[in-house]
């Protein structure tokens, strides 16, 4: 059974880091490109962060680039996002997210975590 | 950016009914577009992808359609457990995805 559990979220203020987990199981881990994906409070889905199989390319939105750090260990079946100089518009539920297919070819998500709140307010 | 627009935002329908929901692109993807449920607190499912094509096990009610840049969702007889949020997403420009804002389907 696909798993995805992520943790690491909690209540910083602003300016300050948090590191997001998310642990992955029951398929393939190193095959599959991995995204972050956050929701704020009553809002709508916002694309974060995306990292090729190898980790070796990496994208951002523009919301977040220059503060967020997406990473992975296949040896370790994790999926991480690093999260600095964090503002009160970064409150949100991030999720883990993973493609239908390995490789590419079905970047459209079948598998989701539970999700990891994030609140940021002094 | 491709931005994707949804309407309506939200509307109140009845068990039974056959609903709507339109998603637009700002520039043609083809028929890269997904479409996703969200009920409270949970993370989204996915229903549909490629448009038009049902993900395993989603309910022959739901279906899709569109190209280019006009897309649509349609429930063809609305039940309980449909009343939810529906989201479409482009993946033309993968890996930078875009959703809409959302379709919040409510009961009458």
């Amino acid at each position: 059974e696909v798993q995805l559990v992520e943790s690491g979220g909690g209540l910083v203020q602003p300016g300050g880091s948090l590191r997001l987990s998310c642990a992955a199981s029951g398929f393939t881990f190193s095959s599959y490109e991995m995204n972050w994906v956050r929701q704020a409070p009553g809002k709508g889905l916002e694309w974060v962060s995306y990292i090729s199989s190898s980790g070796s390319t990496i994208y951002y939105a523009d919301s977040v680039k220059g503060r967020f750090t997406i990473s992975r260990d296949n040896a370790k079946n994790s999926l991480y996002l690093q999260m600095n100089s964090l503002r009160a518009e970064d409150t949100a539920v991030y999720y883990c997210a993973r493609p239908a297919q390995p490789y590419g070819d079905s970047p459209y998500f079948d598998y989701w975590g539970q999700g990891t709140l994030v609140t940021v307010s002094s | 950016a491709i931005r994707m627009t949804q309407s309506p935002s939200s509307f109140s329908a009845s068990t039974g009914d056959r609903v709507t929901i339109t998603c637009r692109a700002s520039q043609g993807i083809s028929s890269y577009l997904a479409w996703y449920q969200q009920k409270p607190g949970k993370a989204p499912k996915l229903l549909i992808y490629a448009a038009s094509t049902l993900q395993s096990g989603v309910p022959s009610r739901f279906s899709g359609s569109g190209s280019g840049t006009d897309f649509t969702l349609t429930i063809s007889c609305l039940q309980s457990e449909d009343f939810a949020t529906y989201y479409c997403q482009q993946y033309y420009s993968y890996p930078l995805l875009t959703f809409g804002g959302g379709t919040k389907v409510e009961i009458k």
